[in-house]
């Protein structure tokens, strides 16, 4: 069974980059049927698409944070990881990791749990 | 950037009702409509994909239909277990997500 695994600090300060890594177990990044994917979803508001990234390192952004993140692949670790630069307070969410499924119009069939990134001082 | 509205926002239901929620693009997506469920604490779990197609593990009263700009959601015979916020995503280009429909069971 696919499990994703977020890990990285739970809290930031304003100004500095949020660092993540997600761990794929129970399977391999390298799969030429999936993307890896990068969800947010702030304190009892809806869901936000940041970003995601083929093994191969092609990534795709939403075009409202495109300017402060980059995420990477890390195959040999079966990993990938997200960075998100000169945070603010409304940045605070929990932050998913997620497959999409190109066999299945790149929905998102496979999930973190989450991890809750608070932006403060 | 597709927007995606979903309506109602919120909706109160009695166990064996039928409930429909909507989901409509801003712009045409084909069939690039996925349907998830959120309970309180948790991930969101995939429940339809492609507009219409089944999930292997999700109850068979959940349903989905739609193409172009118009979508639903449809749960057959609401069961207490159904409480939960309900997203539409679409993936035609690039992704976004409805604002969400939260599902109270009376």
């Amino acid at each position: 069974q696919l499990q994703l695994q977020e890990s990285g600090p739970g809290l930031v300060k304003p100004s500095e980059t949020l660092s993540l890594t997600c761990t794929v177990s129970g399977g391999s990044i390298s799969s030429s049927s999936y993307y890896w994917g990068w969800i947010r979803q702030p304190p009892g508001k809806g869901l936000e698409w940041i970003g995601n990234i083929y093994y191969s390192g092609r990534t795709y952004y939403n075009p409202s944070l495109k300017s402060r993140v980059t995420i990477s692949v890390d195959t040999s670790k079966n990993q990938f990881s997200l960075k998100l630069s000169s945070v603010t307070a409304a940045d605070t969410a929990v932050y998913y990791c997620a497959r999409h499924d190109s066999s299945g119009y790149y929905c998102l069939d496979y999930w973190g749990q989450g991890t809750l990134v608070t932006v403060s001082s | 950037e597709v927007v995606l509205t979903q309506s109602p926002d919120f909706q109160s239901v009695t166990p064996k009702e039928k409930v429909t929620i909507t989901c409509r693009a801003s712009q045409s997506i084909g069939s690039s409509l996925h349907w998830y469920q959120q309970k309180p604490d948790q991930s969101p779990k995939l429940l339809i994909k492609y507009a219409s197609q089944s999930i292997s593990g999700v109850p068979s009263r959940f349903s989905g239909s739609g193409s172009g700009t118009d979508f639903t959601l449809t749960i057959n015979s609401l069961e207490a277990e159904d409480a939960a916020t309900y997203y539409c995503h679409q993936s035609n280009s690039l992704h976004t997500f409805g604002q969400g429909t939260k599902l109270e069971i009376k």
